[in-house]
């Protein structure tokens, strides 16, 4: 059964270094999406995207964090600068239909920021 | 602004007893999905619910949805062990929107 692939599955980085969490959709999904999930908390959504661009963001996906597809099978998310606070576990998920279908999740990447 | 709250956040009971898991939001939503995550793991699929009145169920769990009380309940039957895990609602916003809104997630310990 095809499926979201996360790497690494985890991250370790010092405070100010940029990271890179990388993910590979499901082959025939068009719709890309990344969320966060702070130790014992609820899942949070940082950003969708299609059709090579944004199409919505959260009030956490500031100037420091970017998505880009660089070639036709992964999607990245990048933290420019990291903070301590941006340690968490980050999951892609990707879709069929967006808006009108069912996001299916990666095993995520847990980011330790020291 | 979409909120989904969940209750309860924490619940221990015995193996063998049933168990009701609430999920309320506050506005119109297309779709409501409940998952599961086991410590450190992904989230995994456990049911969309799209229309008033839908009921699913697989093994021990079955989930409802209410659209005009914008209520849905995940009940556990005869629970064991292996249920053990922290049980999420997520809705998305009717209108398009892409993101999932997802409750606190309610801590579900069996004991035996």
């Amino acid at each position: 059964e095809p499926e979201v692939t996360q790497t690494p599955s985890h991250q370790v980085t010092q405070m100010g270094q940029e990271v890179i969490l990388r993910c590979v959709p499901i082959s025939n999904h068009l719709y890309f999406y990344w969320y966060r999930q702070i130790l014992g908390q609820k899942v949070e959504f940082l950003v969708s995207f299609y059709n090579n661009e944004i199409s919505e963001k959260s009030e956490i996906f500031d100037d420091q964090f970017s998505v880009e597809r660089p070639d036709g099978s992964n999607f990245t998310l990048k933290i420019r600068s990291t903070k301590l606070e941006d340690s968490a576990m980050y999951f892609c998920a990707s879709s069929e239909y967006g808006p009108w279908g069912e996001q299916f999740f990666g095993p995520g990447t847990r980011l330790t920021v020291l | 602004e979409l909120k989904v709250e969940q209750n309860p956040l924490f619940l221990s009971m015995q193996e063998g007893k049933n168990y009701t898991i609430y999920c309320n939001y506050s506005t119109t939503s297309d779709r409501l999905y409940w998952y599961r995550q086991d410590p450190g793991k992904s989230l995994e699929s456990l049911f969309v619910l799209l229309s008033n009145g839908a009921v699913k169920q697989e093994g021990r769990l079955m989930a409802s949805l209410d659209t005009k009380a914008r209520l849905s309940t995940l009940h556990i039957t005869a629970a064991v062990h292996d249920l053990s895990a922290t049980y999420f609602c997520a809705v998305d916003i009717q209108g398009g929107s892409e993101k999932l809104v997802f409750g606190k997630g309610t801590k579900l310990t069996v004991n035996p």
